[in-house]
Order: structure tokens, then sequence, then C-alpha cells
């Protein structure tokens, strides 16, 4: 079955630093692969969406990889904010627009 | 624009027990998604309808039914509550044309406790 494994413990980091959080997925091919952004109490927030023929894609701060050798993708943050503190889901896609998500990883971003 | 609504927020529920979680998205969307959230389980998809008139299962359909009413609503129906299924439910639309546009929009969830 599908698995996809984002790093349970939580990530903590100082401002200003570079937080890399990572997705590992198997058992399946997804033409795309998104990452989301949610608050706790709130709903998830798309972030950046990366698909199969592309190794890199950036948004402003933010930088996602996706090599389908490893089956992994890189969720980069540079120069961390504390407002960046949130939980990050990791979405490859499956079938039919259909994504199946991470249980994600929780950022902290310290002073 | 709204975006998508979701109603109830809050709901506690006892054991047998049915109601219907409804959602509403204003942004002509095609394909609209039903997910719970449990601690430590992700988000997992319950039902989804990839356009208007159709409805398919997820991962975890079971105790669930649905419907699209419109292009513009998806409900999701508990027929006899379950603490199992206590849970947060997420709704989420894309516009999904085929062409891109695969990013997934939600609502703020609606909280329920079956006791």
């Amino acid at each position: 079955s599908q698995k996809i494994e984002q790093n349970s413990e939580a990530l903590n980091i100082q401002e200003g630093k570079t937080a890399t959080l990572t997705c590992n997925y198997t058992n399946y091919s997804p033409a795309y692969l998104q990452w989301y952004r949610q608050d706790p109490g709130r709903g998830p927030v798309f972030l950046l969406l990366i698909r199969e023929n592309e190794k890199e894609k950036r948004k402003e701060r933010l930088k996602v990889t996706f090599d389908t050798t490893l089956k992994q993708s890189l969720f980069h943050i540079t120069a961390s904010q504390p407002a960046d503190s949130a939980t990050y889901l990791c979405a490859p896609a499956g079938g039919g627009n259909k994504l199946t998500f991470g249980t994600g990883t929780q950022l902290k971003v310290e002073l | 624009n709204a975006g998508v609504t979701q109603t109830p927020k809050f709901q506690v529920l006892k054991t047998g027990q049915s109601m219907t979680l409804q959602c509403a998205q204003d942004m002509n969307h095609n394909s609209m998604y039903w997910y719970r959230q449990d601690p430590g389980m992700g988000l997992r998809l319950i039902y989804y309808s990839a356009s208007e008139g159709t409805t398919d299962k997820g991962e975890v359909p079971n105790g669930y039914n649905v419907s699209r009413l419109n292009k513009r609503e998806f409900s999701l129906r508990l027929e006899s509550a379950a603490p199992s299924q206590t849970s947060v439910y997420f709704c989420a639309s894309i516009k999904g044309t085929g062409q891109g546009d695969y990013e997934q929009y939600f609502g703020p969830g609606t909280r329920l406790t079956v006791t």
C-alpha cells in the first residue's frame, strides 16, 4: 500500500537558519507532489506543487525538490522566522487528483 | 470570496445519532473532498466528488455517505455515529481543469465528538 513518511519528531531551529523537512514515499509514482502548511485549529493551506518532471520549485523563501528515483521530496524554508512555526504536510498525488497526506512535521522557529 | 465554508464548527453527538456536515465553495471548483484528521494519522480521504453528479469512496468510507447537491455543495452524513468517528472533518475543493489547478483549498473544519 502507499506509504508516506515525514519526520514525526518536531524540528526546532533558530531564527534566520534554513529549515529542511523530508518526505519519503513508497509503493507509487506520483505525477506531482504538494506541500501544505497547517496551523493549530485550522485547515491546511497550499504552499507549493512540484511535478514529476521538475527537480526544483521555488516561491519566495520556500524551495521544494523532488527526486523520483529516491522517492523523496525536500522542503526548505530559508531565513526562517517565528511566524513560520507550524506543521508542514507532504501530499503526493495518486490517481484522479487524490492526495495522500503524510502525518506532517512540526516546525518551531525560536528567537 | 468566502472560499470553502463548513458548518457546524463544533458538534457533540451521542452514539447512534445521525447528522450531516455541510460544505460549500464559491470558487466554481469542479472537485470536492471530505477528509478526517486524527492525531498521529494524518488526513485521510473519506469520499470525493470529481465533478457534479459523481461521488467515489476514498480510503475510509465506512459509516459515511455523501451527496454532491450541486457544483457548490458537498455534504457528509453520519447515519449512526460511533465513538470511532470522533475526529476533525475537513472539506476541500480543487478547480481541477485537466490543465492543472490541482491545489486543494480547505475549509476551517468541523470538530465532532461522539460520546
